[in-house]
């Protein structure tokens, strides 16, 4: 099945610094990339996604790049803010077999110093 | 449009009891899942429906989970009995049939003592 690594597991950075989080996969097949975001003791939520057929997304300060041939992707944010602190999960959806099945990483938490 | 629901929202129970969650997907939503979260780990998937029929429950330990979806709308999830170590959330998703945009219920925190 799909396996999905996260790296950093922790990131602090100065408010308006940016921000960059890193996911690497196994699953060639996969062809989904979401990121979500979970505030403490709230529901992730969905920010960004991409699709395989894409190398990037761009929506106002967030950003996910793509690269196929590596099995690597990438939520960038810049102009980071307080409110952006958070715990980020990148996730895949495997190839043909695994339905709409979300393989998720183990997560990075965002700090942002005001 | 109101999003996912589940309830309660949390739960204490003693080992060896049986507990049950509850989720209401988003109104037009065929698929509905059922993930496990530990703390500080991402989710882990426990049981997929399309409408009332369990298309994925290779992750959920059947000895003691169970859950059902009877009309294709609201879905219950089911321990008994609780151990130790399910104490976590619970959280329900929901899609349409052909999305892959998956999105989150506020979770029920489990703890077993």
């Amino acid at each position: 099945g799909e396996n999905v690594e996260q790296h950093p597991s922790t990131l602090s950075v100065q408010e308006g610094d940016s921000a960059v989080i890193k996911c690497t996969y196994s699953d060639s097949a996969s062809n989904y990339f979401p990121w979500y975001k979970q505030e403490l003791g709230k529901r992730p939520q969905l920010i960004i996604d991409i699709r395989s057929n894409v190398g990037e997304k761009k929506d106002q300060r967030i950003a996910v790049t793509l690269n196929k041939t590596a099995k690597h992707f990438s939520l960038h944010i810049t102009e980071t803010q307080p409110e952006d602190s958070a715990v980020y999960f990148c996730a895949a959806v495997g190839g043909d077999n695994a339905g709409n099945m979300l393989t998720f990483g183990g997560g990075t938490r965002l700090m942002v110093k005001p | 449009e109101a999003g996912v629901v589940q309830s309660p929202r949390y739960k204490i129970i003693e080992k060896k009891q049986p507990v049950a969650f509850w989720c209401n997907p988003i109104s037009g939503h065929n698929t509905l899942y059922w993930y496990r979260q530990n703390l500080g780990q991402g989710p882990e998937l426990l049981i997929r429906y399309e409408n009332e029929e369990a298309v994925d429950d290779s992750q959920l330990p059947k000895d003691r989970f169970s859950a059902e979806r009877l009309k294709g709308v609201d879905s219950t999830l089911k321990i008994q009995p609780a151990e130790l170590g399910d104490s976590a959330v619970y959280l329900c998703a929901s899609s349409l049939a052909e999305s892959y945009e998956q999105y989150f219920g506020p979770g029920t925190r489990l703890t077993v003592t």
